[in-house]
């Protein structure tokens, strides 16, 4: 069946140091999605990516869809504390559900 | 406007009972997923309904896992005979739409159910 991988599977970092974490999967996708899980809480949405070679940014956040679509990038710009959670990529490859990666864990360290 | 409600946030129960998991939708959302995650670990898929059509239940572990959407609002995530290795946080989303092939709606999550099988 579909896998996402993601690396790392942890991350720690200084506050101020960047930040990345790569979703890859070895069939192509119809598009991706990045969530972002805060500890104790419940994963929320945080971009949708669909077009081959797209970058989308939010603030500090830097996200790519691969020219061929079978990986993608979550990059953080001088970390925060409030950065500090779990990053899923969440894929689908044509049916109705999303295959959610296995996460990588941010620590930022103050 | 509200977001999704799960009910309850805590759940203990011991080894061999069965459990009723409740998943209340945004009001208007077509598509209603459930998801297991057990700790420090990823999301494993679990059910997905959309509108009236037949669920995809490709993601339940076993036949003690089981769940209804009743029309086309709540849903209840029932385990059957509960095991040890239940344990996790069950989480419910919901979507505007399921999205074409293409594209995806995105899911709004809902805080969880922490169940505990003792």
């Amino acid at each position: 069946g579909q896998q996402v991988m993601q690396i790392p599977q942890y991350q720690h970092v200084q506050e101020g140091e960047d930040f990345t974490t790569y979703c890859n999967s070895s069939t192509t996708l119809s598009n991706i999605q990045w969530y972002k899980q805060r500890p104790g809480g419940h994963p929320v949405f945080l971009i949708q990516l669909v077009k081959s070679g797209e970058v989308k940014k939010q603030k500090r956040l830097t996200f790519q869809f691969g020219e061929a679509k079978k990986n993608s990038s979550l990059h953080i710009t001088a970390t925060q504390t409030t950065d500090v959670g779990t990053y899923f990529c969440a894929a689908k490859t044509g049916a109705n559900n999303l295959f959610f990666g296995t996460g990588t864990r941010l620590t930022v360290i103050p | 406007g509200a977001g999704v409600s799960q009910s309850p946030s805590n759940k203990v129960t011991e080894k061999g009972k069965d459990v009723e998991l409740r998943c209340d939708p945004i009001s208007g959302h077509t598509a209603l997923y459930w998801y297991r995650q057990s700790l420090g670990q990823g999301l494993e898929f679990l059910i997905y309904f959309q509108g009236n059509s037949a669920p995809d239940k490709s993601g339940l572990p076993s036949d003690r896992f089981s769940a209804e959407r009743t029309g086309g609002s709540v849903s209840t995530l029932t385990i059957q005979r509960t095991q040890q290795e239940d344990s996790a946080v069950y989480l419910c989303a919901s979507s505007s739409m399921p999205g074409t092939s293409r594209t995806s709606y995105e899911q709004y999550f809902g805080p969880g159910t922490r169940l505990t099988v003792t």
